[in-house]
């Protein structure tokens, strides 16, 4: 039982190059959602996607874009990497967007320099 | 919006000692509250979750929460540390969407 799956698990930039993290999930969730980690701040909401065809902004959208492919994939864009993009980032996905726990992928570490 | 706050970034116990990890939320509605674990190069992990039901909730490992709307607070707890319970911690609230506090790292001394 795969979960939700995150690739890839560890990514390098130089400033100003462009990268997708992908996000799959098995369990037929309808919300997926994207978090940065960074120490002493906890997770901070990137952006979600309540169902298959929606997407809204979270807390630090700025600097992202996001996909919903379809009802398994969300995938996060970076069009032109900053160091302040340095960041662990989690994929999750729940049944519903508020009574629902979250289900985490492993997380991406990317180093952005 | 919907946030909470946990109280310490870091608490160490001795193996057997009393866990307790604060949390206080700031809600203007029946919060859906939650504990998450975190492990060193994991995702989070659903420890338990408080959804009206009960004010006392039980969740896996042997921690447990209580709700306790007078003091908006929901501290996590465990009557005797082990080892494998060394990890970070975060108490989130879910008013729409899933809001994390800065997390509480917990060591185990042997």
């Amino acid at each position: 039982n795969a979960g939700v799956t995150q690739t890839p698990k560890f990514q390098v930039l130089k400033t100003g190059q462009s990268m997708t993290l992908q996000c799959a999930q098995d369990m037929n969730h309808n919300s997926m959602y994207w978090y940065r980690q960074d120490p002493g701040m906890g997770l901070r909401l990137i952006y979600y996607s309540a169902s298959e065809g929606t997407t809204d902004k979270g807390e630090v959208p700025n600097g992202y874009n996001v996909s919903r492919l379809n009802k398994r994939e969300f995938s996060l864009r970076l069009e032109s990497a900053a160091p302040s993009q340095t960041s662990v980032y989690f994929c999750a996905s729940s049944e519903s967007r508020v009574q629902s726990p979250l289900h985490f992928g492993n997380g991406t570490r990317l180093t952005v320099t | 919006a919907q946030s909470v706050t946990q109280l310490g970034s870091h608490v160490s116990v001795s193996e057997g000692a009393l866990v307790l990890l604060r949390c206080n939320y700031s809600s203007s509605v029946p919060p859906y509250l939650f504990w998450y674990v975190q492990y060193p190069n994991q995702g989070l992990q659903l420890l338990l979750k408080y959804t009206s039901a009960a004010t006392l909730v039980k969740g896996i490992n042997g921690f447990e929460a209580e709700f306790k709307k007078s003091e908006t607070s929901f501290h996590l707890t465990k009557p005797s540390a082990h080892m494998s319970d060394a990890a970070e911690y975060f108490c989130a609230v879910n008013g729409g969407d899933m809001r994390f506090g800065a997390g509480t790292r917990l060591t185990v001394k042997p």
